[in-house]
């Protein structure tokens, strides 16, 4: 099984001000056919997981462009340019190479 | 718009067995896998297995094998989830998901079913 560590777990961030989260696979995300099938999903409390970002750095329709993907093979970033208060609850990397994992989540909050 | 609509809490004694639907609309239900992910209290998301609803075929994390059956009805695009053998660890919101086949992820979830295991 791959497993996937995110850091921090915890992330309190000032509004306005950059965040980031990191997420480590312990085997290489880059498919047979050449692509790296890592995932950003947001989950808001009390709601379903909602993606955010696929294949490392592609964007979701309506998602914001403050949000941006970024990495390859095992090291992966998400990057909020900008936080807002909409942006509180956790997010979780994910990976679709092998049999599906999520990491274990970073709680993003206002300071 | 794609919709994926669980079944509601359910309340279940140690031992018991709980049998979770997820009912798809607004898209060709035998086309895409749906996969189950649970998520205890105030935990992350833990991958269950898959199901493909064209031809029934399964595949389950090791963790679940012998416990948990996917199935599903093509006539009502429902697609259902069965645990066995509960026990207190198994309180957790369980979701339906949609698997993308190209983009090998999820892109639709249901809302979650909350399953509480107690006696």
């Amino acid at each position: 099984d791959v497993v996937m560590t995110q850091s921090p777990l915890s992330l309190p961030v000032t509004l306005g001000q950059p965040a980031s989260i990191s997420c480590r696979s312990s085997q290489s995300l880059v498919y047979s056919d050449g692509n790296t099938y890592l995932n950003w999903f947001q989950q808001r409390p009390g709601q379903s997981p909602r993606r955010l970002i696929y294949k490392v750095s592609n964007r979701d329709s309506g998602v914001p462009d403050r949000f941006s993907g970024s990495g390859s093979g095992t090291d992966f970033t998400l990057k909020i340019s900008r936080v807002e208060a909409e942006d509180v609850g956790v997010y979780y990397c994910m990976q679709g190479t092998h049999w599906p994992s999520f990491g274990q989540g970073t709680k993003v909050e206002i300071k | 718009q794609v919709q994926l609509v669980q079944s509601g809490a359910e309340v279940k004694k140690p031992g018991a067995s709980v049998k979770v639907s997820c009912k798809a609309s607004g898209y060709t239900f035998t086309s895409y896998d749906i996969n189950w992910v649970r998520q205890a209290t105030g935990q992350g998301l833990e991958w269950m297995g898959w199901m493909n609803p064209n031809s029934g075929n399964t595949g389950y994390a090791q963790k679940f094998q012998g416990r948990v059956t996917m199935t599903r009805n093509t006539s009502i695009s429902t697609a259902y989830m069965e645990l066995s053998s509960l026990r207190s660890e198994d309180t957790a919101v369980y979701y339906c998901a949609k698997w993308d086949i190209v983009l090998m992820v999820y892109d639709d979830w249901g809302q979650g079913t909350l399953v509480t295991v107690s006696s």
